[in-house]
């Protein structure tokens, strides 16, 4: 099956600045690739996510890029601001079955001011 | 459309007791998935459903855990007899065919077993 390692587990950065969450994937057949995000005491929403055909994606202050050669994928927020503040989950999808998604462990972001 | 929609939202109970949690996916998506969230383990994907069929269970921990989708717009997980380590948030989530991947997640059931 997939398996899906995320870093860093915890993130502190300072509000303005930029924030990079970093994924690895194993399954090579995997062609979709979305982050969540998950407020305190909140359900996991989608914020972005990318397919195999492209190289990255950006929607305002944050993008995703991926390399299908390493079969790493990445989370780039930029201006980081205080409703940053939350976990964010990678996932990628068992070959075959392309809405069985496997989630990375977290990563907890904290924006301070 | 209310989204996914769970119920109870949190549920406290005592070792052995049967614990039954449900879900009402969002119409039209035929794609049901339940998953359990610890600090431990993270997001856990238990099973899921394709037009109301189990599709893999692989994820289940234990025969004590169940799950039924008896129609397009009900689901439930169940757990007979409930143990302290089953403690969690348990959550649906459903996508349809023209979701375009998003996978839509209800709002949890927070368990407690005491």
């Amino acid at each position: 099956g997939e398996n899906v390692e995320q870093h860093p587990s915890t993130l502190s950065v300072q509000e303005g600045d930029s924030a990079v969450i970093k994924c690895t994937y194993s399954d090579s057949a995997s062609n979709y690739f979305p982050w969540y995000k998950q407020e305190l005491g909140k359900r996991p929403q989608l914020i972005i996510d990318i397919r195999s055909n492209v190289g990255e994606k950006k929607d305002q202050r944050i993008a995703v890029t991926l390399n299908k050669t390493a079969k790493h994928f990445s989370l780039h927020i930029t201006e980081t601001q205080p409703e940053d503040s939350a976990v964010y989950f990678c996932a990628a999808p068992l070959t075959g079955t392309a809405s069985k998604l496997t989630f990375g462990t977290g990563t907890r972001l904290q924006v301070t001011l | 459309d209310a989204g996914v929609i769970q119920s109870p939202r949190h549920e406290v109970t005592e070792m052995g007791q049967e614990v039954t949690l449900r879900c009402k996916p969002i119409s039209g998506h035929n794609s049901l998935f339940w998953y359990r969230q610890t600090m431990m383990r993270g997001l856990e994907l238990l099973i899921y459903f394709n037009n109301n069929v189990p599709i893999d269970d692989s994820g289940m921990p234990e025969d004590r855990f169940s799950a039924k989708m008896p129609n397009a717009s009900f689901s439930t997980l169940k757990i007979q007899p409930s143990e302290p380590r089953d403690s969690a948030v348990y959550f649906c989530a459903s996508i349809g065919t023209g979701s375009a991947g998003e996978l839509f997640f209800g709002e949890g059931s927070r368990l407690t077993v005491l």
